[in-house]
């Protein structure tokens, strides 16, 4: 089955610094990739839409310059939390959507607890 | 403004028996509605999805129920087991492929 490896699985780093989260399309390709995050008890909050070779998509409320998405190949998406701060903490998720399946999988990492302190 | 709501924050069910999960969307656009159940600390595992050109899709213990007219779902899961215990993602989309909207959970807790 489709994999979706994310690393690190969990960070802790100093305020006013930048960390990077990887997510990696095992054994397909991956044109789109999304990225999530979850603060505790309340759901999965898209943050933007990564597409292979252009400009990732943000969501409302979400700042590009702040969380840099990069998917320059078609198996990598990253996330560049930049100038981190204590509210950046929370659990951050990233998607792949495979395309050559019947019936559209969305499968995920095993996601990224960032704690910034 | 929440488009997919899951009301019940939490479920608990005896093992052997059957659990049913609710969710409500508001966007008649949604035609793709998922289900994943999710673990702690861990990305969501896809469980089933529905079309909207279906009313129900089986797999397994797990059946999914989709009421266009209703705008309401559900997943029933038959018979509940003790490793079902987690929490359960309702997710719908504009289109398949297209970008995810979840509902917050229900955390589903089955008692042997």
């Amino acid at each position: 089955g489709a994999v979706v490896s994310q690393h690190p699985s969990r960070v802790i780093c100093k305020s006013g610094t930048s960390v990077k989260i990887e997510c990696r399309s095992l054994d397909f390709q991956a044109t789109t990739m999304f990225w999530y995050r979850q603060f505790p008890k309340q759901s999965l909050m898209l943050m933007a839409t990564s597409n292979e070779g252009s400009k990732a998509t943000y969501e409302q409320g979400v700042e590009k310059d702040k969380f840099l998405i990069n998917h320059a190949s078609l198996t990598l998406s990253t996330l560049t939390v930049t100038s981190a701060h204590p509210e950046d903490s929370s659990f951050y998720i990233c998607s792949a959507r495979e395309h050559n399946r019947d019936q559209f999988g969305y499968t995920f990492g095993s996601g990224t607890r960032l704690t910034v302190v | 403004d929440q488009q997919v709501k899951q009301n019940s924050p939490s479920l608990s069910v005896q093992e052997g028996r059957i659990s049913i999960l609710n969710c409500d969307y508001t966007n008649s656009m949604f035609d793709y509605f998922l289900w994943y159940k999710k673990y702690p600390a861990e990305g969501p595992t896809f469980l089933i999805s529905i079309s909207s050109i279906k009313d129900k899709n089986e797999d397994g213990r797990f059946t999914v129920f989709l009421n266009k007219s209703a705008k309401h779902l559900s997943l029933h899961i038959v018979p509940s087991q003790p490793g079902d215990s987690a929490v359960y993602f309702c997710a719908a989309s504009e289109g398949r492929g297209n970008k995810l909207v979840f509902g917050a959970g229900t955390i589903l807790r089955v008692k042997s």
